[in-house]
């Protein structure tokens, strides 16, 4: 089964940007894995961030932005605050059949 | 507004059968387009991706789970359902549920999770 691999950690200054990424054992990752990017908050569930490698939620922060970079999926943050300390998930699609999470990426804003 | 809601018992035997419900309220769950979802989260570790059953009723299932997963649905009660059989103890986390619109709208709607411990 594809392993996908995030960073486990990183830091950002407050009003830093930073990128995270996804990447998959089998490969580039291309639209067509559909990445999903997922912020999550000690004792809360996920709350999606992106969907379709780019696409926002309403309540998705516009300093938040989705793409490809690299062969990988990238999640940036620009403009840092401390509310966006928490663990950032990605999400890829294999064949439309099931997917795969990556193992997070642990966010400080220090 | 939809709302998700896990149920089910929060305690079960080794080699016994997981058995969760979710509700849906708010929406209708034979509306189309959606993939109703199951995730969960080991305590203290990341996501995995179970399954999700489309309102078709085709489901799909993580490889690594398919012999011992079943997600069906319930369009009368609007309710969808996780059995995961032969448990052990690395069965034992949180499980969501989740509405996954696909590229239209991605996973909008999640459940508040509901922790499941396997042990004798």
């Amino acid at each position: 089964q594809a392993v996908v691999t995030q960073e486990p950690s990183l830091t950002v200054s407050p009003g830093g940007t930073v990128t995270l990424t996804c990447g998959s054992s089998t490969g580039a990752v291309t639209s067509g894995h559909y990445p999903y990017w997922f912020q999550q908050k000690p004792g809360q569930a996920p709350r999606t961030l992106i969907y379709d490698t780019s696409n926002k939620h309403s309540w998705t922060p516009a300093r938040f932005s989705g793409s490809l970079l690299g062969g990988k999926a990238a999640l940036t943050l620009s403009g840092a605050q401390p509310e966006d300390e928490a663990e950032y998930y990605c999400l890829l699609s294999y064949s439309g059949a099931f997917w795969v999470f990556g193992g997070g990426t642990k966010l400080t804003v220090l | 507004q939809v709302q998700l809601q896990e149920s089910g018992p929060g305690l079960v035997k080794p080699s016994q059968t997981l058995s969760l419900t979710c509700t849906v309220s708010g929406g209708s769950i034979s509306s189309g387009g959606y993939y109703w979802s199951w995730i969960r989260q080991h305590p203290g570790k990341g996501l995995e991706w179970i399954g999700y059953i489309y309102y078709s009723g085709s489901t799909y299932y993580n490889p690594s789970l398919k012999s011992r997963v079943t997600i069906s649905v319930d369009t009368s009660k609007n309710q969808f359902s996780l059995k995961l059989s032969s448990v052990t103890a690395a069965d034992t986390a949180v499980y969501y549920c989740a509405r996954d619109g696909g590229i239209l709208t991605g996973y909008d709607y999640w459940g508040q999770g509901t922790l499941v411990t396997v042990s004798s």
